[in-house]
């Protein structure tokens, strides 16, 4: 069964750049998935932040577009996010999750447990 | 805002059926296909259904799922006390190029 965790400093100083890597364990970074970022605030909703493909091909949330970059490490079975310029807006969990890529459809099918990343001088 | 739109909360007893809707647009719901998510707090989301109306294996038949236009729905049919928590529907969009989500309806078993 494949197993998600991010990684990552749990403070961050307003204006830095928020960094976290999401490990995948008991599977690999094949080309019928791709891997996102999704984060939640405090008592709100899910956001989603950007995906990668195991090519390097990116989408992002166009919100955060100006700020964010989603890199993959095939050899490590690794993905990352870095959040640039981060205010107290970006307090939140974030998750890393595994979308899966059928004929016609799309679906987050695996998801990490989550990390709370606080931004706080 | 969320692009989708679900009611904040929900409630039920044990063994009642429950609704919860998600309202989008033609360029995500009316276009595309609609997963739900379960959360119970402290812990990431599971997915419970996908392609509008598909379980994944070890999901509960009393969960199903049915889209109509540009709204979906969920429904919880013999609620039990441990469906109590939080669910989400979800789309891709598009027009924003990108995955929308619902608010997120709080499910509370009575």
């Amino acid at each position: 069964q494949v197993q998600l965790q991010e990684s990552g400093p749990r403070l961050v100083k307003p204006s830095q750049t928020l960094s976290l890597t999401c490990t995948v364990s008991g599977g690999s970074l094949s080309s019928i998935y791709y891997w996102s970022w999704i984060r939640q605030p405090a008592g709100k909703g899910l956001e989603w932040i950007g995906r990668i493909y195991t090519s390097g091909s990116t989408n992002y949330n166009p919100s955060l577009k100006s700020r964010v970059t989603i890199s993959v490490d095939t050899s490590k079975n690794q993905f990352s996010l870095r959040l640039s310029s981060v205010t107290a807006a970006d307090t939140a969990v974030y998750y890393c999750a595994r979308v899966y890529v059928g004929g016609w459809y799309e679906t987050f099918d695996n998801w990490g447990q989550g990390t709370l990343v606080t931004v706080s001088s | 805002q969320s692009v989708l739109t679900q009611p904040p909360s929900a409630s039920g007893t044990p063994g009642q059926r429950v609704t919860i809707s998600c309202s989008g647009s033609s360029s995500n719901i009316g276009s595309k296909t609609v997963s739900w998510y379960q959360q119970v707090p402290g812990t990431g989301p599971k997915l419970l259904i996908y392609t509008d109306n598909e379980r994944p294996s070890g999901v509960p038949d009393r969960f199903s799922g049915s889209k109509s236009g540009t709204s979906a729905s969920l429904v919880i049919s013999g609620l039990q006390s441990e469906d109590e928590a939080d669910y989400y529907c979800a789309a891709w969009d598009d027009s924003l190029n990108g995955w929308v989500f619902g608010g997120g309806t709080k499910l509370t078993v009575l």
